[in-house]
């Protein structure tokens, strides 16, 4: 079976800090990758997709970026983190052939102070 | 991407039957509706996606008239572990949508 890991669980970093966020998916192959945010209660807001290795769509322009350096590792990164990017990041697969089911992993709260 | 409308909040007792609408008046020929169920802290997790008529599964049922203008998520004898927000999604199905567009969806609050 699938499973999709993300780490760490938590964060807290300063204004300013790096950031790096990585997900990883077993089971199956040539996944479509996803990142999402979701503010304090709101909805989900798709941050990055990629449809293969080296591949990454932005949905929203921003201090973030995402890469994919393996078939089925996605990385969210920024240089300089800012107050509003905290949230709750969530990491989702999808196979090719269903991108509307999308299967979410546990997700990273994090927390710039 | 049709637009997506459904309840903020709704409260049931447990041993109820919950439906749950949502409008989406500009759903295009090639889109499927899709329900996703997220507790607090943890990602949003597929419940059932439909196209017409009804879909049945071990979860849940979902309900779709010939018109497609709404869908409704029926959760039979709900339960306390039921409470969670439920999100309605229209997309065009099969490879190529990849944007999923969550809304606040329904906070469903079950009570004992």
């Amino acid at each position: 079976s699938q499973t999709i890991h993300q780490w760490p669980a938590t964060l807290v970093q300063p204004v300013g800090s790096p950031l790096s966020l990585e997900c990883t998916v077993e089971g199956t192959s040539n996944p479509n990758l996803y990142w999402y945010r979701q503010a304090a209660g709101r909805g989900l807001q798709l941050l990055f997709y990629s449809v293969g290795i080296g591949q990454i769509s932005s949905e929203v322009p921003q201090n973030l970026s995402a890469s994919r350096p393996q078939d089925r590792q996605f990385i969210l990164s920024s240089k300089k983190l800012l107050l509003s990017d905290s949230g709750f990041y969530l990491c989702a697969w999808s196979s090719l052939a269903d991108t509307d089911t999308q299967y979410f992993g546990p997700g990273t709260r994090l927390t710039v102070l | 991407l049709a637009k997506t409308t459904q309840p903020i909040s709704m409260d049931s007792y447990e041993g109820q039957e919950v439906n749950i609408t949502c409008s989406h008046n500009n759903i295009a020929t090639n889109d499927y509706i899709t329900w996703y169920q997220q507790f607090p802290s943890q990602g949003p997790r597929f419940i059932i996606q439909g196209y017409k008529t009804k879909v049945t599964n071990e979860v849940a049922s979902l309900f779709i008239p010939a018109d497609r203008k709404s869908s409704t998520l029926s959760l039979p004898r709900v339960s306390l572990s039921d409470t969670a927000v439920y999100y309605c999604l229209v997309g065009r199905g099969g490879a190529g949508s990849y944007q999923l567009t969550f809304g606040k969806g329904t906070k469903l609050s079950v009570i004992p």
